[in-house]
């Protein structure tokens, strides 16, 4: 599929197990993004990378692991999830002209992911 | 901390007339501003974006003003069409750091 696409597109785990939600895409863009969208807060962002094996935290990094072997790809790894992570999760990516948040995104269609 | 608040959650408005969503902001050093669109279901989209060098940035029936010296930034839509029935976020960024504000959803009534 061309774009920018998401697996799972929903998921129910359990407190305390490991979560790896996926993303993908095409068009060889530098950038990538991991957001979480809540209610009352908006998107907020949780890491990027600038390259493969590239990574920066964000606003809200606790709990979460990346990794960037391939361009192309930016899993995002809950090692032991907890109930705040219930989220929406929204994985985007942009061209690197004039820095990581200077550029259009473009977003995948999200996972929600429920942690019981 | 929210650096960037959109302080009206909703917003309804007659079909073929204006739009206003507002956005303000606390960190006097973001120096760009993006407002994305999104569905339900869906990923946000992006619609249009503004530098701090300008004042006003237009794209079709989009425009975005920019008041640095209120911290304020609106997006207008003219003429409103049900289509535009969406959330809209409000993003600025500055260097390595970028915010969103928690969105507006817009409702355009046939």
């Amino acid at each position: 599929d061309a774009g920018i696409t998401q697996s799972p597109r929903y998921k129910i785990t359990e407190t305390g197990r490991q979560v790896t939600l996926m993303c993908h895409q095409t068009w060889s863009h530098s950038y990538m993004f991991w957001y979480r969208q809540d209610l009352g807060h908006g998107l907020r962002l949780i890491y990027y990378s600038a390259a493969a094996d590239i990574t920066d935290k964000g606003e809200v990094p606790d709990g979460y692991v990346v990794s960037r072997s391939k361009t192309e790809n930016f899993p995002l790894t809950l090692e032991s999830a907890t109930r705040s992570q219930t989220s929406v999760y929204f994985c985007a990516s942009s061209e690197s002209y004039g820095g990581a948040f200077y550029n259009e995104q473009f977003f995948g269609p999200g996972t929600r992911l429920t942690v019981l | 901390d929210q650096q960037v608040k959109q302080n009206s959650p909703s917003l309804s408005v007659q079909e073929g007339r204006i739009s206003i969503l507002n956005c303000d902001y606390t960190n006097s050093m973001f120096d760009y501003f993006l407002w994305y669109k999104k569905y339900p279901a869906e990923g946000p989209t992006f619609l249009i974006s503004i530098s701090s060098i300008k004042d006003k940035n237009e794209d079709g029936r989009f425009t975005v003003f920019l008041n640095k010296s209120a911290k304020h930034l609106s997006l207008h839509i003219v003429p409103s069409q049900p289509g535009d029935s969406a959330v809209y976020f409000c993003a600025a960024s500055a260097g390595n750091q970028f915010y969103f504000g928690t969105g507006t959803s817009l409702t355009v009534i046939p």
